[in-house]
């Protein structure tokens, strides 16, 4: 298994552009989030998904747009760039709800300028 | 709102020396607590997660405990190396995590 993979792994972009970060599990995981990574600060839920088709917004939904069209894939969408959204984003899933590790991709770092 | 604390930000030990790393968190109704770590510039890796009902989990020289009505985590590991320098995350929650800031530790060797 590839386990969670995350492209690209670097990005830099402009203020305004929009672009999609991807995210892909093989482990026929329901759950799958996204979660945002600045200095200093614990990771940020952005959005999350208990199925396909079924999303719902974390603590930071801002500025951000998911879907979930199948069980494997769950693209974070950033629909207009600014500087604030100049961090490190993790993509995760697990199995069930509880009592289930989770297993996070190794990143995508992001770069507004 | 959960808020999870991870005291101290940063440790310094030399090889050899037992870790102990801190968690405290505010709403004691959470169904897991996992730690985490993170190497520089890598995803995370889960080391342990402690179900709600549990008191502690061990795995070779990491043992975490659980305090719920305290609100609180410590995670211990035994004769540290400096393999084992990285940053420990402390997380609460089922599917959506509310996650400390982190200890960054470094071994000496």
């Amino acid at each position: 298994n590839a386990g969670v993979t995350q492209t690209p792994k670097f990005q830099v972009l402009k203020t305004g552009q929009s672009m999609t970060l991807q995210c892909a599990q093989d482990m026929n995981h329901e759950y799958m989030s996204w979660y945002r990574q600045d200095p200093g600060m614990g990771l940020r839920l952005i959005h999350y998904s208990v199925g396909a088709g079924i999303t719902d917004q974390g603590e930071v939904p801002n500025g951000y747009n998911v879907s979930r069209s199948t069980t494997e894939d769950f693209p974070l969408r950033l629909l207009s760039a600014a500087p604030s959204q100049t961090s490190v984003y993790f993509c995760a899933s697990s199995f069930g709800r509880a009592q289930e590790t989770q297993y996070f991709g190794p990143g995508t770092r992001l770069l507004v300028l | 709102k959960q808020e999870v604390t991870q005291i101290p930000a940063a440790l310094s030990v030399p090889e050899g020396e037992n870790l102990v790393l801190n968690c405290s968190f505010t709403d004691s109704a959470i169904y897991n607590l996992q730690w985490f770590r993170q190497d520089p510039g890598k995803g995370l890796t889960s080391l342990l997660l402690i179900q709600s009902s549990q008191r502690e989990q061990t795995s070779g020289r990491l043992n975490a405990s659980l305090d719920k009505s305290s609100g609180r985590s410590t995670l211990y590991i035994a004769a540290s190396q400096p393999g084992d320098s990285a940053t420990y995350l402390c997380a609460v929650g089922d599917y959506k995590l509310s996650f400390g800031a982190g200890t960054t530790v470094t071994v000496r060797a």
